[in-house]
């Protein structure tokens, strides 16, 4: 496609479930990188992935959270045992180059919002 | 401290007015500087991007830098209902993904 794909784009899920986010970035995209979005918040980043390799997962909140990504193209982020305070909405991105390109433009998924009840 | 500061809002602005919005950031050897505009329960768009000190100017947006005060702002002329949106200012401190702030809220009043 020509944007940045996620799915699903809604997921409730009760407490203790796992679940996983699937990111689809620009063909030819390089870098990939995971935001996450609570209601009224900023953004607030997890992981970094250039090429199929992640050199900065410094945001991932707790080793419930982890990501991989295959081909240098899709992209998963799991949650495992989800708890009430990870409700929030997951945006991928993707940009050209390493890093983040000189001007800044990241491509933005819609989002995948996650309720955990 | 925070690493991007904004105002959360909202800001409230007649049409045809100027917008000022404003971010301040702590790190000095933050490189370079975006603005973002996120539409209510939109992913967010790339508007501007700014690395030197001073004014650069795109159409009815102004951004502006200031390294030695650590701030970055952005104006927008003559407002339109169609930019009231959430505007997010953004930063690389080199490391290799964007530091955002919360973001503003402006509110365009028609």
């Amino acid at each position: 496609g020509a944007g940045v794909s996620q799915s699903p784009s809604n997921k409730v899920t009760e407490k203790g479930k796992d679940v996983e986010l699937r990111c689809d970035p620009i063909s030819g995209h390089t870098a990939l990188y995971w935001y996450r979005q609570r209601l009224g918040q900023g953004l607030e980043f997890l992981i970094y992935f250039q090429g199929n390799s992640a050199p900065d997962k410094s945001g991932l909140p707790s080793d419930r959270f982890s990501a991989e990504r295959t081909g240098e193209s899709v992209s998963t982020l799991t949650i495992q045992r989800t708890q009430q305070e990870d409700s929030a909405v997951y945006l991928c991105a993707s940009s050209l180059g390493r890093g983040v390109a000189n001007t800044g433009e990241l491509f933005f998924g819609e989002g995948s919002r996650l309720t955990v009840l | 401290q925070k690493e991007v500061e904004q105002n959360s809002g909202p800001l409230s602005v007649p049409e045809g007015a100027i917008a000022s919005l404003n971010c301040t950031y702590s790190d000095r050897g933050s490189q370079s500087f975006f603005w973002y505009r996120q539409y209510s329960g939109k992913s967010p768009e790339l508007i501007m991007f700014i690395y030197s000190n001073g004014d650069k100017e795109d159409g009815r947006f102004t951004a502006q830098l200031n390294k030695a005060s650590q701030y970055v702002s952005l104006l927008i002329r003559d407002s339109q209902p169609s930019d009231s949106a959430t505007y997010l200012c953004a930063l690389n401190t080199g490391r290799r993904a964007l530091t955002f702030g919360s973001g503003t809220r402006l509110q365009v009043q028609p």
